[in-house]
């Protein structure tokens, strides 16, 4: 079936260690999307990816780092001098110009 | 920059009865897409229901329909015969038609819908 992966679904992360979270997409979309999810805040755009090997700032990707070397994949670091990064993450894809499909999502804690 | 409105944290409704979640957002666009949202506990983000602006027909998908206001920039969604399956987050969220949209959706804060048995 085709969808998108997310990996792992629970991490935690002790202060000043970097994090990666996995997000893989078998649906053959052009753009992918990382979204982080707060009480209250909705879903605010991290980074976002129209093709391979390149990729564009959202609204908050101040301690964020991204990588689009493959289609498929999408992998989002969360690095240490993200402040407050404890947080449901969410991994998106879309043909051009339409609906965005999620994945099931992350959820990091710092301990 | 579009901001995306939801001023109802939280709505309670009766089973089977009628709700409507509202919505309001902010562009100088002419062409863009609306959409409802769906994120129940399992936090999936699922498709309710999609506009597109340039089309006056309001958008209806079985007991989901939407109330689209391109002038008052309202898109609010109503959902007819409330069931419990329908506890959820409901997130609108604006996408512009700029650029093929490339940029992806801006989503509002939410509301909260209660199911009351």
């Amino acid at each position: 079936d085709g969808g998108i992966t997310q990996s792992p679904k629970y991490l935690f992360r002790k202060e000043g260690q970097n994090v990666t979270l996995s997000c893989e997409q078998n649906l053959n979309h052009d753009a992918m999307y990382w979204y982080r999810q707060d009480p209250g805040q909705g879903l605010r755009l991290i980074y976002y990816s129209q093709i391979v090997n390149d990729f564009q700032k959202g609204d908050i990707a101040e301690g964020y780092s991204v990588s689009r070397e493959k289609k498929e994949s999408f992998p989002l670091t969360v690095t240490s001098a993200q402040k407050n990064p404890t947080a449901f993450y969410l991994c998106a894809s879309a043909p051009r110009a339409n609906v965005l499909t999620f994945g099931a999502g992350s959820r990091l804690t710092v301990l | 920059a579009q901001t995306v409105t939801q001023s109802q944290p939280e709505m309670s409704v009766q089973e089977a009865e009628t709700v409507t979640l509202s919505c309001t957002y902010d562009t100088s666009e002419s062409d863009y897409y609306l959409f409802w949202y769906k994120q129940p506990p399992s936090r999936q983000m699922i498709l309710v229901i999609r506009q597109e602006a340039y089309k006056q027909q309001n958008a209806t998908e079985n007991r989901f329909s939407v109330n689209f206001q391109k002038a008052a920039k309202s898109f609010s969604l109503k959902i007819s015969d409330s069931q419990l399956g329908d506890a959820a987050m409901y997130f609108c969220a604006y996408r512009s038609a700029i650029g093929g949209g490339a940029d992806g959706l801006t989503f509002g804060k939410g509301t909260h819908l209660i199911i009351q048995p």
